[in-house]
């Protein structure tokens, strides 16, 4: 089944304690991105990659790495997590040219940084 | 970005069309026009897309205005599955999003 597969699905950690959150598409897909959803803000953009080795910042950035060494693997990690990185968290995959075909997202990493 | 603007909130009966605006006044030549919508618990879903013509797909329609500056989206006979909230997106290339807060849909039996 074509899938977009994160893991884990929910998270609580402590401030300060490196972690990653893992995303794998098995689609063959270039294009990869991660996403926040909070509360009245609707889903804000972190990083995104259009290939392996190719990353660029989305609209929220700040505290967040990503690494694209593999096409289907787009992990990302919270060097020092703080509370206001308490969110919901979505990976995505689509072909390249994304104009023309939709995103694939994954089923969402619920973190919560105390 | 260009932004959209959407309803924050519709109600449709079961059984019946259900037509979801959406204003984009800032709308530039190269942007398309996405459509996602979001059950809940679950990730974001595409729906439709298109760029100057209404497009059909098994999902829904989407309806552009001649000047791009609006769009619509029409599910034919809603049910209780459409219940979701749907967000209009516009990008030039589909690398940045910009998902906004979208229109939850409620469907009444």
């Amino acid at each position: 089944e074509a899938q977009v597969t994160q893991n884990p699905r929910y998270l609580i950690t402590v401030t300060g304690k490196k972690l990653t959150v893992t995303c794998s598409q098995n689609m063959n897909h270039e294009y990869m991105s991660w996403y926040r959803q909070d509360p009245g803000l609707g889903l804000r953009q972190i990083y995104y990659s259009m290939n392996v080795e190719v990353t660029d910042k989305g609209d929220v950035p700040e505290g967040y790495k990503v690494s694209r060494k593999e096409k289907r693997n787009f992990p990302l990690i919270l060097e020092s997590p703080s509370p206001n990185q308490t969110s919901l968290y979505f990976c995505a995959s689509s072909r390249a040219g994304t104009a023309n075909y939709g995103y694939t997202f994954g089923s969402g990493t619920r973190l919560t940084v105390v | 970005d260009a932004k959209t603007t959407q309803p924050n909130s519709m109600e449709s009966n079961e059984e019946e069309p259900v037509h979801l605006p959406c204003n984009h006044s800032t709308i530039s030549g190269t942007d398309y026009i996405h459509w996602y919508r979001q059950l809940p618990s679950q990730g974001p879903e595409y729906v439709i897309h298109g760029l100057t013509s209404n497009v059909n797909n098994r999902m829904a329609s989407l309806a552009i205005a001649e000047d791009r500056k609006s769009s619509t989206l029409i599910l034919h006979r809603a049910t209780l599955r459409d219940a979701a909230v749907y967000y209009c997106i516009l990008s030039p290339t589909g690398n940045q999003f910009y998902f906004g807060t979208g229109t939850s849909l409620t469907v009444i039996p």
